[in-house]
């Protein structure tokens, strides 16, 4: 399986701050990676696919990047909408293994 | 409005076996491919299982292969995901989600889950 690790694990930030959440893959996945927030109760939401494109619904502010191993989800301006847990996921093998998520908290 | 809807959910035995289903509506069925994820209490995202629009071709997790069986009735608009030899570590919230494009994308629509509980 390829795993996926993300980091940090958590995160403290204040409203306006820009934040960037890094998932590394184990082995090459092109740009097959989404990236999911889950907000406490809630099922997860889809964020990014193909590592860079937004999907519909989600603000601007927020962006993907990277390709092969190293991803990136920045949050610029980070609103109180913004403070979850995201998750990367790489969807290149049978076995779309997830990270182990990254809590943005407020600082 | 696109929507999923599991059920099935359950207290269970360990060893025991349980089936749990999830309803589509508001959009084709059948020509998506859907999955399974489940989330331990406290836990992380942990996919389970993913089947073709079609039904033909189905992809399990490695540390569930053997135990598990998806399966899908484009008729009723309805996916089922079947669980056997329960284990206190199948605890968790099983969410259907449906894969944006062919077999190998993302999961861009989800349900609200369904709670597995294993215990004696």
């Amino acid at each position: 399986d390829i795993r996926m690790t993300q980091s940090p694990s958590t995160l403290s930030a204040s409203i306006g701050d820009r934040v960037t959440i890094t998932c590394r893959a184990s082995q090459n996945i092109s740009t097959w990676l989404a990236w999911y927030q889950q907000k406490p109760g809630k099922a997860p939401s889809l964020l990014i696919f193909k590592a860079s494109t937004l999907e519909s619904g989600v603000p601007s502010r927020l962006s993907g990047s990277g390709s092969g191993t190293e991803f990136t989800l920045t949050i610029s301006n980070l609103q109180p909408d913004d403070f979850a847990t995201y998750y990367c996921q790489q969807y290149s093998t049978y076995s779309r293994t997830f990270g182990q998520g990254t809590k943005v908290e407020v600082k | 409005e696109v929507r999923l809807v599991e059920s099935g959910g359950a207290l269970v035995q360990p060893g025991g076996s349980l089936g749990l289903s999830c309803a589509a509506s508001g959009f084709a069925f059948k020509t998506y491919a859907m999955t399974w994820v489940r989330q331990a209490p406290g836990k992380g995202l942990e996919w389970v299982s993913t089947i073709s629009g079609s039904g033909i071709s189905k992809y399990y997790a490695d540390s569930l292969k053997g135990r598990i069986t998806i399966s899908r009735d484009n008729s009723k608009n309805t996916l089922s995901l079947h669980l056997n030899s329960l284990k206190a570590d199948d605890t968790a919230l099983y969410y259907c989600a449906r894969v944006r494009m062919g077999v190998y994308d993302a999961c861009d629509v989800w349900g609200q889950g369904t709670m597995v509980t294993v215990s004696s």
